[in-house]
């Protein structure tokens, strides 16, 4: 596609349920990233999908989340239990690797969380 | 490790005067330096990057930014506002070392609106 695209746009869910989202990366990006947006924290890094590499997981914030991207392309961030804090925008971003210098991360729109 | 620090979280002007949103960083391994744009209700859009080279860098639309090494700085400039750059804006960094431009570290952001 032309752009990040992640979906739903807007998520609301009862505390204690699970939620998935969804990013379809740029056509061509082996790199994919997923961010959290939210009031008092700013953006904070999550994970980081390198073409067959194992994830940088660095950033998840409990064991309650996980992600995994399937055939290289499409990511799904799923979080388990969802508890209040968790609502926040989501965002994903793709990249070519950084020895194509002359490139960026791209963003998505986000998915809105809010846990209810 | 890296951190950004922007110390501004709000900055209001009026129309046509000029601006700086200020950034500094702090990295123990030689870094890439970016500011993304978030205009309302869209997504992070990279508005200019300093890779190497010049240390002045520049935007489409009218913006610039210097790196000053000396200073850990990263500030972002324009000499005349317009009220369509009303956004929130961030400044980020990567390891210049690392394989990917996606894991990012950003500044907590600035919300600039320009008053006509």
């Amino acid at each position: 596609g032309a752009g990040v695209s992640q979906s739903p746009s807007n998520k609301v869910t009862e505390k204690g349920k699970d939620v998935e989202l969804r990013c379809d990366p740029i056509s061509g990006h082996t790199a994919l990233y997923w961010y959290r947006q939210s009031l008092g924290q700013g953006l904070e890094f999550l994970i980081y999908f390198q073409g067959n590499s194992a994830p940088d997981k660095s950033g998840l914030p409990s064991d309650r989340f996980s992600a995994e991207r399937t055939g290289g392309s499409v990511s799904t961030l799923t979080i388990q239990r969802t508890q209040q804090e968790d609502s926040a925008v989501y965002l994903c971003a793709s990249s070519f690797p950084m020895v194509k210098r002359n490139t960026e991360a791209f963003f998505g729109q986000g998915t809105r969380l809010t846990v209810v | 490790a890296q951190s950004v620090t922007q110390l501004d979280s709000q900055v209001p002007v009026f129309e046509e005067a000029p601006v700086e949103l200020r950034c500094n960083y702090s990295s123990s391994v030689s870094v890439y330096l970016f500011w993304y744009v978030q205009y309302p209700n869209q997504g992070l859009q990279l508005l200019l990057k300093y890779l190497s080279g010049s240390t002045l860098v520049e935007s489409i639309n009218g913006f610039e930014a210097e790196f000053n090494k000396s200073q850990t700085s990263f500030h972002l400039r324009k000499p005349s506002v317009h009220i369509s750059d009303t956004a929130e804006y961030f400044c980020a960094v990567v390891n210049a070392g690392g394989t990917s431009y996606g894991k990012l570290t950003f500044g907590q952001g600035t919300i600039l609106t320009v008053h006509p």
